[in-house]
């Protein structure tokens, strides 16, 4: 079967660090992809990890270990903004099909 | 971002009416799709296109049909709607031929089936 498991909400200060986790099992595996979502908008593209490592794009940073079926965001520097969902997905074997875990709601606060 | 806009944004519709969601791209993207949201649920595939009248089910497709007659419109038909569907319907598009593995996501439509 399919499953994505994800924290289902995170409360962080202002300012800190926070990691979300994600642990997935599907049947295939093609990459893993995070996204931003804030209330009433679209999902908006993160991150794409393919290869087991660390990813890093400004302030959020993405990690995958294929092995244990395990990734992580890491938000640095948090602002208010960064106040969201964070979606984690995986292309689990057919081309470009994603499939997505329930989200994460971020709130940050001050 | 990428150019994509669904229309309408918005629609209140009766059960049992037939209910037509478009989704026009400006980016000559192969790939778009069709999810929907809801709470504790997620986003889930509904129909995907591969190209122009290329077409496969997702992971909830009972109850949608899709068109795509041409590369930048993908059409979503609900052909009797139904309370359950009820929900946010978002369109994405990738490009990944060309590297573009990420998918980018319309503005989506709140429909309401009452």
């Amino acid at each position: 079967g399919q499953n994505i498991d994800q924290p289902t909400e995170m409360t962080a200060t202002e300012g800190a660090i926070v990691q979300i986790n994600c642990t997935y099992q599907t049947s295939g595996f093609n990459g893993l992809f995070w996204y931003q979502q804030h209330a009433g908008e679209a999902p908006t593209f993160l991150s794409y990890n393919v290869l087991d490592g660390l990813e890093e794009k400004g302030r959020f940073s993405s990690f995958l270990s294929r092995s244990k079926g395990y990734s992580y965001l890491l938000l640095k520097e948090l602002q208010m903004k960064d106040s969201a969902s964070y979606l984690c997905a995986v292309e689990g074997g057919a081309t470009n099909k994603l499939i997505f875990g329930t989200g994460t709601l971020l709130a940050v606060q001050p | 971002d990428a150019g994509i806009t669904q229309s309408p944004r918005h629609k209140v519709t009766e059960t049992g009416t037939p209910v037509t969601l478009r989704c026009h791209q400006t980016e000559n993207h192969r790939y778009m799709y069709w999810y929907r949201q809801d709470p504790g649920h997620g986003l889930r595939l509904i129909h995907y296109s591969y190209g122009v009248k290329d077409t496969d089910k997702g992971e909830v497709s009972d109850g949608y049909s899709v068109s795509r007659s041409k590369t930048e419109d993908f059409l979503l038909t609900l052909e009797s709607a139904t309370s359950s569907q009820t929900s946010v319907y978002f369109c994405a598009i990738s490009d990944p031929a060309n590297g573009g593995y990420e998918q980018y996501f319309g503005p989506g439509t709140r429909l309401t089936v009452t």
